[in-house]
């Protein structure tokens, strides 16, 4: 296990199909995140396991889009009825959590790119 | 502060120079703050945790403090070098809140 993988890293849809993004952690990793990513701006968080469990899912930008980790390993972001605006870069990234101290440094995948058209 | 600013936007220096940016942040409820770098056409890749106020770091040419009273953080990059271009992001650990980054572009 070299790195958290994403599949598809690139993706080109129209507008009102639904789009489904793989992510795929660092194995001993217990956190797995999501970002999406807009030209000149920095990660913008939208959700997180531990393990199986969605701990939070309040900055999802709209009910179109879920996410899940049904066995507390890969994880799977959804988009319904794409818009155009939703064009972005999305980013995996998983960490190790303790119990207590500091939050662990995140490791990120490459990215998936999504194009609506 | 309410949001995680960054500051300047972008940056050219030639090789050699040294160079630093900064992070702003909102000082209340503070967990740890991280920096990243992001190389183009990379994943963003971890820099440094910083937790403790008057925390330094150092990695080779880069070092960063941190002052939570005030809310920043600096960071250093001595005599940079072109494979020093990247963006350079700092975030909040406790809402995983990013800034938008500063842009480091190194001459040869």
């Amino acid at each position: 296990d070299t790195g958290v993988s994403q599949d598809p890293r690139h993706k080109i849809t129209k507008r009102g199909q639904n789009v489904t993004f793989r992510c795929d952690p660092i194995s001993e990793h217990n956190r797995l995140y999501w970002y999406r990513q807009t030209l000149g701006q920095g990660p913008e968080f939208l959700t997180y396991f531990q393990n199986e469990a969605q701990l939070e899912k309040s900055r999802l930008l709209s009910d179109r889009f879920s996410a899940e980790r049904p066995k507390g390993s890969f994880s799977t972001l959804e988009i319904q009825r794409t818009e155009q605006g939703d064009s972005a870069m999305y980013l995996c990234a998983s960490s190790l959590a303790a119990l207590a101290g500091p939050g662990n440094e995140q490791f990120f995948g490459p990215g998936t790119r999504l194009t609506v058209l | 502060i309410l949001n995680v600013e960054q500051s300047p936007q972008s940056l050219h220096v030639q090789e050699g120079d040294s160079t630093n940016f900064t992070c702003s942040f909102p000082s209340s409820n503070f967990y740890a703050l991280h920096w990243y770098r992001w190389e183009t056409a990379k994943s963003p890749e971890a820099l440094f945790v910083m937790t403790l106020n008057g925390d330094e770091k150092k990695k080779g040419r880069i070092s960063a403090t941190l002052n939570t009273k005030e809310g920043y953080s600096y960071l250093y990059i001595k005599g940079s070098q072109p494979e020093d271009s990247a963006t350079y992001l700092c975030a909040l650990n406790n809402d995983m809140r990013f800034g938008a980054g500063t842009r480091l572009t190194v001459k040869p």
